[in-house]
């Protein structure tokens, strides 16, 4: 089992929709939690960390389920330049990272 | 720029051929990691280190690959007689190992083997 998994997609969506991604750990013991964007051809750049009370940060929310062991992001209000590969991480003495859920904005 | 910095940005090869990396860390980031990511894939670790210490080295990698960070500032990754299959994007981040740890990436190095 992969430390870290992701629903590959693709999310294909409109505009203005409510979009929400999971991301499953392995390790109950894992430290910390993050949400990475990925251009394509481009470098993962950080979109924000995972608090275990939940973190808001303009249309992007976070949620830490640690029973359930998963980790959401939920973007609202999708815009056509949200549209990229979203990868969740975790740190369990070192990071771990899913594949990437792809995500399609469309006008 | 205080970013991550890797170099080069594109390296052709043929195969067989030795090739190095260089990633400058963020200056006072002492957790330095090395992956590899091919199309569609998410980051592969590869190695990391703590300070000049490697922690942790991939099974998956083969003895081909090394990597050092001699100082604890800049590391390098070498891979010796490549292969067609080393084609990918090598990826160098850094953290600090407590506190606030988020990784940041490295522009990444874009490998083609031929």
């Amino acid at each position: 089992r992969k430390e870290v998994e992701q629903d590959p997609g693709p999310f294909n969506v409109p505009e203005g929709a409510t979009v929400a991604f999971n991301c499953t750990y392995s390790n109950s013991a894992s430290q910390s939690f993050f949400w990475y964007r990925q251009d394509c051809r481009k470098e993962p750049k950080l979109l924000m960390s995972v608090y275990s009370s939940g973190n808001e940060d303009g249309r992007f929310t976070a949620q830490l389920n640690r029973a359930s062991q998963y980790i959401s992001l939920l973007i609202r209000d999708s815009k056509l330049s949200d549209s990229a590969t979203y990868l969740c991480a975790v740190i369990f003495n070192k990071f771990y990272f899913g594949s990437g859920t792809k995500l399609n904005v469309k006008p | 720029d205080t970013g991550v910095s890797q170099d080069p940005r594109h390296k052709i090869t043929k195969r067989g051929q030795n090739v190095t990396f260089r990633c400058d860390p963020i200056s006072e980031h002492n957790r330095l990691y090395w992956y590899r990511q091919t199309l569609g894939q998410g980051p592969e670790f590869l190695t990391y280190f703590q300070n000049e210490a490697q922690l942790e080295k991939s099974r998956l990698l083969s003895d081909r690959f090394s990597a050092e960070r001699p100082k604890g500032s800049f590391s390098t990754l070498e891979i010796q007689r490549t292969e067609q299959g080393d084609s990918a994007m090598y990826l160098c981040a850094s953290s600090l190992a407590q506190g606030v740890n988020e990784a940041f990436f490295g522009q990444g190095t874009r490998l083609t083997v031929v």
